[in-house]
């Protein structure tokens, strides 16, 4: 069964705090997504990562970072948390065989993230 | 960019009913993607269209990829409590670089009374 998994269901941070959110996924897929929902807005990409050590900007990167050091692993840092930045983030991973985004995205279960 | 547009935004249907949704672009996708979210969990893969045309079903879930490759569509027969949640629809185009990012919906909340 194709697993991907998010290092916390719930966090909760201060503003100012460093966080980092941890996404592991066991398919071998080369893409990695991180997604941020929010009400009436929907699905939004953050940052994907297509290989080991690449990374590229999504729709919204800005006051994100990310790192992918090993292929089954890619990490999301808020690097400064702000309120702004309460969320629920998702995870996701795909197959490269259908080209550089893949096509079927397999999500993990999120992690809500408070920052006060 | 390209944009999604999913409707309805919401439904509230009595268990047993029939339920469609579908979405529109006016973009062309080569890729049809239909999501479920349960509250509080992450997007579970429900079916994935890849031919304009195509009809698939699994299990009371069934869905079609709109001959002009800018809709598709979802329809759930005889639903039960648990069909409880956000489907969300995503397309995904292809250009000469390869394929592109998925696009999503915003989602129909779905409510079954029992």
């Amino acid at each position: 069964d194709v697993k991907v998994t998010q290092s916390s269901r719930y966090l909760v941070k201060r503003t100012g705090e460093k966080v980092f959110l941890e996404c592991v996924q066991d398919m071998d897929h080369e893409n990695m997504f991180w997604y941020r929902q929010d009400p009436g807005l929907g699905l939004r990409l953050i940052y994907f990562s297509y290989d080991v050590k690449m990374k590229e900007k999504g729709d919204i990167p800005e006051g994100y970072s990310v790192s992918r050091e090993k292929k089954e692993r890619f990490s999301l840092i808020l690097e400064s948390a702000s309120t702004n930045q309460t969320s629920m983030y998702l995870c996701a991973s795909s197959s490269r065989l259908a080209g550089k985004f893949g096509d079927e995205q397999f999500f993990g279960p999120g992690t809500r993230l408070t920052v006060l | 960019g390209q944009q999604l547009n999913q409707s309805p935004q919401s439904m509230f249907i009595q268990e047993g009913e029939d339920v469609s949704m579908n979405c529109t672009s006016s973009s062309i996708f080569n890729t049809w993607l239909w999501y479920k979210q349960d509250p509080g969990e992450g997007p579970v893969l429900l079916i994935a269209l890849y031919k304009a045309g195509e009809l698939t079903s699994n299990g009371r879930l069934t869905a079609q990829f709109g001959i002009t490759r800018k809709d598709s569509f979802l329809n759930i027969s005889a639903s039960i409590p648990s069909d409880v949640g956000i489907y969300f629809c995503a397309g995904q185009g292809l250009t000469q670089g390869g394929s592109e990012k998925l696009v999503f919906g915003k989602g129909t909340k779905l409510t079954v009374n029992p």
